[in-house]
């Protein structure tokens, strides 16, 4: 079973970048199976969804947050990560990395998330 | 931008009582559509799929039913380990693909 863990600094200023990774295990990232994404969380709201990537390393993100994320894959590692630039306090939420199914709809497994605070 | 919106915010119901969450897309999403469920402090679970499928371990008492724009989740008789916020989830493949969530039930305990 696929198994996901983020990592990261829990602490970021703002108007720098933040910087996440996702270390998987029970699979190989490399496999084809799934498409890796970043979801994050507000304390007490709803879901948004920030970003996806494929083996491939072709990606597709959130419109709304596209001129400031960037998610990449280091295969030799079997992680990827997340960069958010130019933070701000609306950025403090929890991040999540998740594992989307093959048909790329559902979120077959997830992170157990990480929280992330933008302040001075 | 496909919007989800879920009904009721919230719902309050007893142990063994049945429970009807409803997902309403703001166009049809034919039958792509996820439910997850949530607990305080813990990552979302995928609970259904392709609006009507169970996800593995995912026990009989929880089923999804809809296509199109409108989509229930049952719970047809809760357990104490059911109170939770439930989210809805679809993928549109339009340009640009995007996922969007609804915005929660949360099923509290009366």
């Amino acid at each position: 079973q696929v198994q996901l863990q983020e990592s990261g600094p829990g602490l970021v200023k703002p108007s720098q970048t933040l910087s996440l990774t996702c270390t998987v295990s029970g699979g190989s990232i490399s496999s084809g199976s799934y498409y890796w994404s970043w979801i994050r969380q507000p304390a007490g709201k709803g879901l948004e969804w920030i970003g996806r990537i494929y083996t491939s390393g072709s990606t597709n993100y959130n419109p709304s947050l596209k001129s400031r994320v960037t998610i990449s894959v280091d295969t030799s590692k079997n992680q990827f990560s997340l960069k958010l630039s130019s933070v701000t306090a609306a950025d403090t939420v929890v991040y999540y990395c998740g594992a989307y199914d093959s048909s790329g709809y559902y979120v077959d497994y997830w992170g157990q998330g990480t929280l992330v605070t933008v302040s001075s | 931008e496909i919007v989800l919106t879920q009904s009721p915010a919230t719902l309050s119901l007893s142990p063994g009582e049945r429970a009807t969450l409803s997902c309403r897309a703001s166009q049809s999403v034919s039958s792509y559509l996820a439910w997850y469920q949530q607990k305080p402090g813990q990552a979302p679970r995928l609970l259904i799929y392709d609006a009507s499928n169970r996800a593995t371990g995912i026990p009989a008492r929880f089923s999804g039913s809809g296509s199109g724009t409108d989509f229930t989740l049952t719970i047809s008789s809760l357990e104490p380990e059911d109170f939770a916020v439930y989210y809805c989830q679809q993928r549109s493949n339009w340009p640009p693909l995007m996922y969007t969530f609804g915005q929660g039930t949360k099923l509290e305990i009366k």
